[in-house]
């Protein structure tokens, strides 16, 4: 069963640092994984998928990297902005399904 | 952009009344799934289901659960007899294949 962990659980920063977000995951036989955003009782947005095959992707301030061999990938936002306070959430698909982890809530201080 | 949609977006029901919760997935897709959000916890998956049969259940998908695909674009979920438990946020997604979109969710309130 796929276990996928976030590290830290919580993250405040001030507006301009960058930020790296961790995602642990036990079962490296994944075909991708995508990291979501979520904002308070809204729905799952996402923001990057990475195919198994590949090592990272990156969309303007974001760039998610995935290494599989040790069972991880980070998320790294450039040049945070308060906008960019949310939960962001990923997610390891294998076995049909995807598998969350708990998420990292970050807080960017303007 | 082609987006997964659910309806309604908030519903309220009373313990022991059964529900449906809709959603019309991706018209080119050809995955389906449930996932549920109980307040301050993880997302669950619930159910996936393809080529008009479940392919993985979990074990909270349990006989009080059914899927649905009863027409080419809807595919819903059905409660049978809500529990205060069940009170969450509900989110339905397609995908062709393995790359998921999700709808915004219902969230369910079970009083």
């Amino acid at each position: 069963k796929q276990e996928v962990t976030q590290i830290p659980a919580a993250l405040s920063v001030p507006e301009g640092e960058n930020l790296v977000l961790n995602c642990s995951f036990t079962d490296s036989a994944i075909y991708n994984l995508q990291w979501f955003r979520q904002d308070p009782g809204k729905g799952l947005t996402s923001l990057l998928l990475i195919q198994s095959s590949q090592r990272e992707q990156t969309s303007g301030r974001l760039n998610a990297s995935l290494d599989k061999s040790s069972g991880r990938s980070t998320l790294y936002i450039a040049a945070s902005q308060p906008g960019d306070s949310a939960t962001y959430l990923c997610a390891g698909f294998n076995d049909y399904k995807l598998s969350f982890g708990a998420g990292t809530t970050v807080t960017v201080r303007a | 952009e082609p987006e997964v949609t659910q309806t309604p977006s908030h519903q309220v029901t009373q313990m022991g009344q059964e529900v449906i919760l809709r959603c019309v997935p991706i018209s080119n897709h050809l995955y389906f799934y449930w996932y549920r959000q109980i307040l301050g916890q993880k997302v669950e998956f619930l159910v996936s289901f393809y080529n008009n049969e479940i392919s993985e259940k979990s074990e909270i998908f349990d006989d009080q659960f059914s899927v649905e695909r009863p027409d080419g674009s809807n595919f819903t979920l059905k409660i049978r007899s809500t529990k205060l438990e069940d009170s969450a946020m509900y989110f339905c997604a397609s995908s062709v294949p393995r790359a998921l979109h999700f709808g915004n969710g219902t969230r369910l309130t079970v009083t």
